[in-house]
């Protein structure tokens, strides 16, 4: 079966500090993965998606960039944080276009201090 | 682009009772309706979802709805438990990469 990994759980972090966030997905190979931020007490947002290695789409602008290094890593990054950065970032994947099932992972509660 | 809103943002139920929750869609070419359960501090958990072709779908005690002439989808949940105690998140997708857009989220109460 399929299960999807992210770490860490927490992070705190202080303005212009960097930032990784990853995500892996096992058990499936080619999967569609998405990056989305969810401030608290609201929806979700999405950021970025990657449909292959080394293709990432941004659907905002911002402070942060995404990277697709391996077929089922993505990495969320920033080279200096604001405090407006600050959220709960969620990774999810999906089996690709026309599947429209989409899964997700734990979450990073991030804090910019 | 498609927007989706959802109704009520808090809802409190009497455990046992039924709850609804009620989500509507901007764009007819929306065709896939998931719901998505997130307990504090986890990620969403997708529960059940609908496709345009279907009207009713139930999975034990939680049906979906879906009126594409209205344009709207609705989750319900029969014999509450204090475990269905979550925000619940509606969407609505026409199947590309990108574009699942999601409602605002319902916090559900069930009081035992």
């Amino acid at each position: 079966s399929q299960t999807i990994h992210q770490w860490p759980a927490t992070l705190v972090q202080p303005v212009g500090s960097p930032l990784s966030l990853e995500c892996t997905v096992e058990g499936t190979s080619n999967p569609n993965l998405y990056w989305y931020r969810q401030a608290a007490g609201r929806g979700l947002q999405l950021l970025f998606y990657s449909v292959g290695i080394g293709q990432i789409s941004s659907e905002v602008p911002q402070n942060l960039s995404a990277s697709r290094p391996q077929d089922r890593q993505f990495i969320l990054s920033s080279k200096k944080l604001l405090l407006s950065d600050s959220g709960f970032y969620l990774c999810a994947w999906c089996a690709g276009a026309g599947n429209e099932k989409l899964f997700f992972g734990s979450g990073t509660q991030l804090s910019v201090l | 682009g498609e927007n989706v809103e959802q109704h009520p943002s808090t809802l409190s139920v009497q455990e046992g009772d039924s709850a609804v929750i009620k989500c509507t869609y901007s764009d007819s070419a929306s065709n896939y309706f998931p719901w998505y359960k997130q307990e504090l501090g986890k990620g969403p958990q997708l529960i059940i979802d609908i496709r345009s072709n279907v009207g009713e779908k139930k999975d034990q005690r939680i049906a979906v709805t879906l009126n594409k002439t209205a344009k709207h989808f609705s989750l319900h949940i029969t014999e509450t438990q204090p475990e269905d105690s979550a925000v619940y998140f509606c969407a609505a997708s026409m199947g590309y990469n990108n574009d699942m857009r999601f409602g605002a989220g319902t916090r559900l109460t069930v009081k035992p």
